[in-house]
């Protein structure tokens, strides 16, 4: 299997841009996670879900940002308007029912917004 | 809330050295208990792992113990090697959902 894959690795852009970051999970996994790394804040959950249902979004940290799974497949997660503080590096991972806390993380997008 | 708390890095020790990273939690119940690692410019992946106390997950030459009595799950190493230089993670699993909670890592430098 190729793991996680998520799009684009890198993402330059500018305060008040639409941010789209891809992710597909690993086939057959079931919850799919996206969190976000920074150096201040450390590992974030931002969303998960589970069945391609949204299960826990409380770590969204505001309307700018939302997430979507329109197939099991394949995950967005938008920020409108993008901010300078968005700029983290953010990860997809995605684990099977049986073991959801066995979670395969993707490499990561580095987001920065000037 | 639950949490977890591990020790500050960075932690740097020569190769062959012991490791201790120290993790303590703060949970309701009973949580399952993980470490996860972070290889540079990579993704976290699952080290290891421990689902009741007592238990004892290994992997890599690398050793955790579930402690109750302590609430900790400390994460040991007897000779390290430079491949080891990571970040580690401790993480707890919240209820019985997918959610785990994270601690802010510890980063490992291993000198030659």
């Amino acid at each position: 299997d190729a793991g996680v894959i998520q799009s684009p690795r890198h993402e330059v852009t500018e305060m008040g841009q639409e941010v789209t970051l891809r992710c597909k999970p690993i086939s057959g996994h079931d919850y799919l996670f996206w969190y976000r790394q920074t150096m201040m804040r450390g590992l974030e959950l931002l969303i998960y879900f589970n069945n391609n249902v949204p299960i826990d979004d409380s770590g969204m940290p505001e309307d700018r940002f939302s997430a979507k799974m329109p197939n099991a497949s394949f995950s967005t997660l938008k920020i409108q308007p993008s901010e300078p503080r968005d700029s983290a590096v953010y990860f997809c991972a995605s684990s099977p029912n049986g073991t959801p806390e066995t979670q395969y993380f993707g490499p990561g997008t580095r987001l920065l917004v000037l | 809330g639950d949490s977890v708390t591990q020790m500050e890095g960075p932690v740097t020790l020569s190769e062959e050295a012991f490791l201790t990273i120290n993790c303590t939690y703060t949970a309701t119940g009973y949580p399952s208990l993980f470490w996860y690692v972070q290889y540079p410019g990579e993704g976290l992946q699952l080290l290891l792992k421990a689902t009741k106390a007592d238990d004892k997950g290994s992997n890599k030459g690398f050793e955790a113990t579930y402690r109750k009595e302590t609430t900790s799950f400390h994460l040991e190493k007897g000779s390290v090697q430079v491949s080891d230089s990571a970040v580690y993670f401790c993480a707890l699993r919240y209820n019985q959902g997918g959610k785990l909670i994270f601690g802010q890592g510890t980063e490992l430098s291993v000198k030659p």
